[in-house]
Formats: structure tokens, C-alpha cells, sequence
């Protein structure tokens, strides 16, 4: 089974509508994160947590928020959702000791109509 | 802000050695990554390096860091087809958030 899963794989939605998307992880990491990767742009960060109770914004966070309901599960939301943010997103988790290596999920395709 | 570059493309022809390059700016820099990406997946932990070192070996990949220039490469010996995939150059320094660069596609034409 996958260290990193998310949900949904691939999803189609209207501007305006209010989008969540899941990332579980069995890792047991203490760190996880949310990018964002466009053609051409590389992966930028939407927001990152430390610890349960921990939310920090990264690069790209307007538009977005996020909830660290537990310390295997971190989500996504775009509460109303425009086009521009079609894009691949991707989870990762990584741990606070050694080389903070990260480790992803296997994305999840949002396309804006 | 921190900032990490590498060229998007690479074209090699199977069998030779694949060397991709990479530049940061962040001086405190810690560890300095080489992920790689495959279509329809995420990224995946190639190799990293610890900034007090100058060369890692694993197998196929050396990755030789120049600290001084703050310049980053993977070279990729016997590439093969199925090495085609995005490469993406990161670092770390304090803050423990990687910096990622744009991404390196590497064809391998037979």
C-alpha cells in the first residue's frame, strides 16, 4: 500500500465551487505539505505544517486554506475555485529528523472550468 | 528569496552519461536534493547530499556539489530509456522548507 495517498486522483469542477482535496499518509511524519505544480513552473508551496496544531502559508497560499485534522491526514480546500488554479497538487510528508527528504503522493489533476 | 535553476531539457542518446546542473543561492543550504519525476506520478527521492560533502555515489548517479559556486549536478552513467523523467534539483537550508527548482526533462533517444 501507498505511504502517501490522496484523494480525489482527478477532478472537474466549476468556478465558484468549493473544492476539498485529502492527503493521508502511514509514515508517520510530522511534517506535511501542499504544492502546486504547473508546466514550466516547477512545484511551488501552498502551505506546510509542522505538527497537528501547526499551519504555516508557503509561497502560493491566496485562495487556499488547509486543516491538520490529525497528524496522518492534512487537506486542501479552494473554497471558491477559479480557473487559474488548474493545476497538478501534491502532498508530502517528510520527517524532522535526518535529511528532511521528502516523500509524495501521487497528485491529484484539478481542472477549473 | 531563496532561488535554485537548473536548464529545462536534456536530449542524451541511450548508453551515455547524462549530467544535469543545477545552481542555488541560499549560502546556508543544508542538504541539496535530486528528485525524479515519472509521467503521471510524484516526485520520488533520487539521492541527496549533506553540504559538508563533495561527491556521492550511489550506483548509476554521482552527485558532485561545488559549494563554493553553489553548483549542484547529477550525472547519470549508462543512461537508459527508462531514466527519461522530469529531474528536479532542491535545497534546504534553516528553515527545514526545500526549495525546488523548474524541473529538468531528460529524453533518451536509442
Amino acid at each position: 500500500d501507498a505511504d502517501v495517498t490522496q484523494t480525489p486522483r482527478n477532478r472537474i469542477t466549476k468556478t465558484g465551487k468549493r473544492i476539498m482535496l485529502e492527503c493521508s499518509q502511514t509514515k508517520g511524519h510530522d511534517r506535511m505539505y501542499w504544492y502546486r505544480q504547473d508546466p514550466g513552473l516547477g512545484l511551488r508551496l501552498i502551505y506546510y505544517s509542522f505538527d497537528v496544531k501547526d499551519i504555516n502559508k508557503g509561497e502560493i497560499s491566496d485562495g487556499y486554506s488547509v486543516s491538520r485534522q490529525a497528524q496522518a491526514k492534512f487537506s486542501l480546500s479552494l473554497e471558491s475555485a477559479i480557473p487559474n488554479q488548474t493545476a497538478l497538487y501534491f502532498c508530502a510528508t517528510s520527517d524532522s529528523s535526518g535529511a528532511n527528504e521528502q516523500f509524495f503522493g501521487p497528485g491529484t489533476r484539478l481542472t477549473v472550468l | 528569496g531563496e532561488d535554485v535553476e537548473q536548464s529545462l531539457f536534456l536530449s542524451v542518446r541511450e548508453g551515455d552519461s547524462s549530467v544535469i546542473n543545477c545552481t542555488y543561492t541560499d549560502s546556508s543550504s543544508t542538504y541539496l536534493y535530486w528528485y525524479k519525476q515519472e509521467p503521471g506520478a510524484g516526485l520520488q527521492l533520487l539521492t541527496y547530499i549533506f553540504s559538508n560533502m563533495d561527491m556521492k555515489q550511489d550506483q548509476r548517479l554521482t552527485v558532485l556539489l561545488n559549494k563554493k559556486d553553489k553548483h549542484l549536478s547529477l550525472r547519470i552513467a549508462d543512461t537508459q530509456t527508462g531514466d527519461s523523467a522530469i529531474y528536479f534539483c532542491a535545497e534546504s537550508g534553516g528553515s527545514y522548507i526545500p526549495t525546488f527548482g523548474r524541473g529538468t526533462s531528460l529524453i533518451v533517444h536509442p
